[in-house]
């Protein structure tokens, strides 16, 4: 299975909304609902932001919104916060019944 | 709130066996998946495999044949053990939670670094 791309990098000055994308296959993205985002900060474990595409568990800022489309699936963090600026992650379900992870995206906060 | 804390060897000669354990507490593991995942030096994560409460156990297909996972649920403990390590499997290795039925990871253990190295 080869992971989701996602962007190496996107920017935005604070205040800023940025979206990040995933793409995925027919087999995974594609096929399910089952989308998850994760926030990684340095030397830290990564942490659940989204799942289900758009869920938000709770505790999690509602600056963080979840879309899919087709094979696409999209990350936005709206009012950009410098404790937003971190590595994110997405994951999906596949159709082998594993997990499949995104290439991971930097998130800079200028 | 449930805690995992991951623990083995930090450093395996190459071609050796590479074993950890995650252990959990504050919870029970009934109802769960339980995973490894793991991520190389600067690099994007990889999910290695799941097993759950009642044994039932899945695998990255690209690690499948060096792989092992096994639960031990009266010692709310749970282990890996990867075989025929190289240099590439180097990475911190994250002991897992997911709930049955939901396809997301929701607890994290800190992560444990695997050097493997002569």
């Amino acid at each position: 299975q080869s992971a989701l791309t996602q962007p190496a990098s996107v920017s935005g000055s604070p205040g800023q909304s940025i979206t990040i994308s995933c793409t995925g296959t027919s087999s995974d993205v594609g096929a399910f609902n089952y989308v998850s985002w994760y926030q990684q900060h340095p030397g830290k474990a990564p942490k659940l932001m989204i799942y289900d595409v758009y869920n938000r568990p709770s505790g999690v800022s509602n600056r963080f919104s979840g879309s899919k489309s087709g094979n696409t699936a999209s990350l936005t963090i709206s009012g950009l916060q410098a404790e937003d600026e971190a590595d994110y992650f997405c994951s999906s379900y596949t159709s082998s019944s594993s997990r499949v992870f995104g290439s991971g995206t930097k998130v800079t906060v200028l | 709130q449930v805690q995992l804390q991951e623990s083995g060897p930090g450093l395996v000669k190459p071609s050796e066996t590479l074993s950890l354990t995650c252990t959990v507490s504050g919870g029970s593991m009934s109802n769960y998946y339980w995973n490894w995942i793991r991520q190389s030096p600067g690099k994007g994560l990889e999910w290695i495999a799941y097993i759950y409460h009642n044994g039932r156990t899945n695998y990255n297909p690209s690690l499948k044949g060096r792989l092992a996972i096994s639960i031990d649920t009266s010692k709310n403990q749970f282990s890996v053990t990867l075989n025929s390590v190289t240099a590439a499997d180097t990475a911190v290795y994250y002991c897992v939670r997911a709930p049955g039925g939901v396809y997301y990871f929701d607890s994290w253990g800190q992560g444990a670094l695997v050097t493997v190295s002569s």
